[in-house]
């Protein structure tokens, strides 16, 4: 069973600009969250889509949003990228539901360097 | 909420053991265990659910005290493959639809 998979896995991108991360989910799973990692801070919580629609959201500027298609991939848009953006966006995935054990599994991240 | 991880790091031979602790000031429904190594994606460990069920792998074992809002991870005879960082994860409502928080991790580091 292929896991989580987070394309593109390394990013450099300039202050103002905008970026697009993808999140293909384990089959199967519905949910999809995305976490922000920097040192000393551990794994910040974005937001979680579940069947297409955004279910929970994070203490997180406007400027960071997401979506989710109808299997179940998501992308992460940031826009307007400041230097504090830079960071290791992880995306994990679970089944979701009622019924099930929420355990996340978790892509490779994705690496954003803001120059 | 996030909750509240120690210690922040520690240091254990091979063959020692280690207990991570987990708190919370808000009433949890579940916590959620998972290593990374680094460079890699934190992987999970374990789940364990207020009334009493977990899921997990064998060789973990971790406790939920449901009064306390505390949960521990104990690591025992550590070998080498156990270093990485430890992070809790817990969720706040009944019926799932919450979000996951994760603690600021444990770092811990097992030396021959």
């Amino acid at each position: 069973k292929a896991g989580v998979t987070q394309t593109p896995r390394y990013l450099i991108k300039t202050r103002g600009q905008q970026v697009t991360l993808s999140c293909s989910p384990i089959s199967g799973h519905r949910s999809v969250s995305w976490y922000q990692q920097t040192p000393g801070q551990g794994l910040q919580f974005l937001f979680e889509y579940f069947s297409e629609t955004q279910r929970n959201k994070g203490n997180f500027p406007g400027r960071f949003s997401g979506r989710q298609f109808s299997n179940s991939r998501s992308e992460m848009n940031v826009s307007t990228l400041e230097l504090g953006d830079s960071a290791l966006y992880l995306c994990a995935s679970s089944f979701g539901g009622q019924g099930y054990y929420n355990e996340q599994f978790f892509g490779p991240g994705t690496r954003l360097t803001v120059l | 909420q996030q909750p509240v991880q120690s210690p922040q790091a520690v240091i254990l031979r091979e063959g020692e053991d280690a207990v991570i602790n987990c708190s919370s000031s808000k009433a949890l429904y579940s916590v959620h265990w998972y290593r990374q190594k680094h460079g890699e994606a934190p992987v999970f460990l374990m789940i364990l659910l207020k009334g009493g069920e977990q899921k997990g792998h064998d060789k973990i074992s971790a406790s939920f005290n449901e009064k306390k809002q505390q949960s521990s991870l104990y690591l025992t005879a550590s070998q080498l493959s156990y270093s990485g960082t430890y992070f809790c994860g817990t969720e706040m409502e009944k019926n799932r639809d919450d979000k996951i928080i994760f603690g600021k991790g444990t770092r811990l580091h097992i030396l021959p």
